[in-house]
């Protein structure tokens, strides 16, 4: 099976403008998390779609959203980027929902910096 | 805040040693991960142990869990080049089933010397 993919994989937005990531689960994976990765505060748990709904969501602000599709490819969105946005983003599947019993798999993960 | 927290933050050793590194969290946890990131890269999933097992084995890797002491060790034994990585340990912090996450720690730099 395509292990987890994640596109695009390095980005360059400015103060101000929105980015969009994209992932696209193991098939046959229903559940969907997005994860945030800096230096500070490290991996940090941002939320986690299931059947296209979001089940949980961690500590961000609402400028950090996302969606799931019916093929459970997922996006998300962050609008009016601050430079503390800049981070290694890691998207990761599993086959059932929740993090509690189930191996996460993650993708290479997009670099957004913002300058 | 983190739940876990892996000791030591950076470790370096020689090729065929040993490696062990620890992880304390703070709440009763269903399930304790350990996952490798190599140099900024997406993590891999190396191995998951139940709050009611005490060791779990994967090849080289050994993992202990202590629910008494909230801790948790994984040793990779006679360690390799491709070894070096980043190791985290991940908790599934205890709440109602539909309220998870789970939650890294700050993970230990380890480099195998050739």
């Amino acid at each position: 099976k395509a292990g987890v993919t994640q596109t695009p994989r390095y980005l360059i937005k400015t103060r101000g403008q929105q980015v969009t990531l994209s992932c696209s689960p193991i098939s046959g994976h229903r559940s969907v998390s997005w994860y945030q990765q800096t230096p500070g505060q490290g991996l940090q748990f941002l939320f986690e779609y299931f059947s296209e709904t979001q089940r949980n969501k961690g500590n961000f602000p609402g400028r950090f959203s996302g969606r799931q599709f019916s093929n459970s490819r997922s996006e998300m969105n962050v609008s009016t980027l601050e430079l503390g946005d800049s981070a290694l983003y890691l998207c990761a599947s599993s086959t059932r929902r929740g993090h509690w019993d189930t191996p996460q798999y993650f993708g290479p993960g997009t670099r957004l910096t913002v300058l | 805040s983190q739940q876990g927290e892996e000791d030591p933050q950076a470790l370096s050793i020689q090729e065929g040693e040993n490696a062990t590194m620890n992880c304390s969290y703070k709440t009763s946890i269903n399930n304790l991960q350990w996952y490798r990131q190599n140099s900024g890269r997406g993590l891999v999933h190396l191995i998951l142990i139940r709050s009611n097992e005490r060791e779990k084995h994967s090849g080289r890797l050994r993992v202990t869990l202590d629910t008494s002491k909230k801790s948790s060790s994984l040793l990779i034994t006679a360690s390799r080049a491709a070894d070096t990585a980043s190791y985290f340990c991940a908790t599934a912090p205890y709440q109602n089933q539909g309220a998870q996450k789970l939650v890294f720690g700050q993970g230990t730099r380890l480099t195998i010397n050739p």
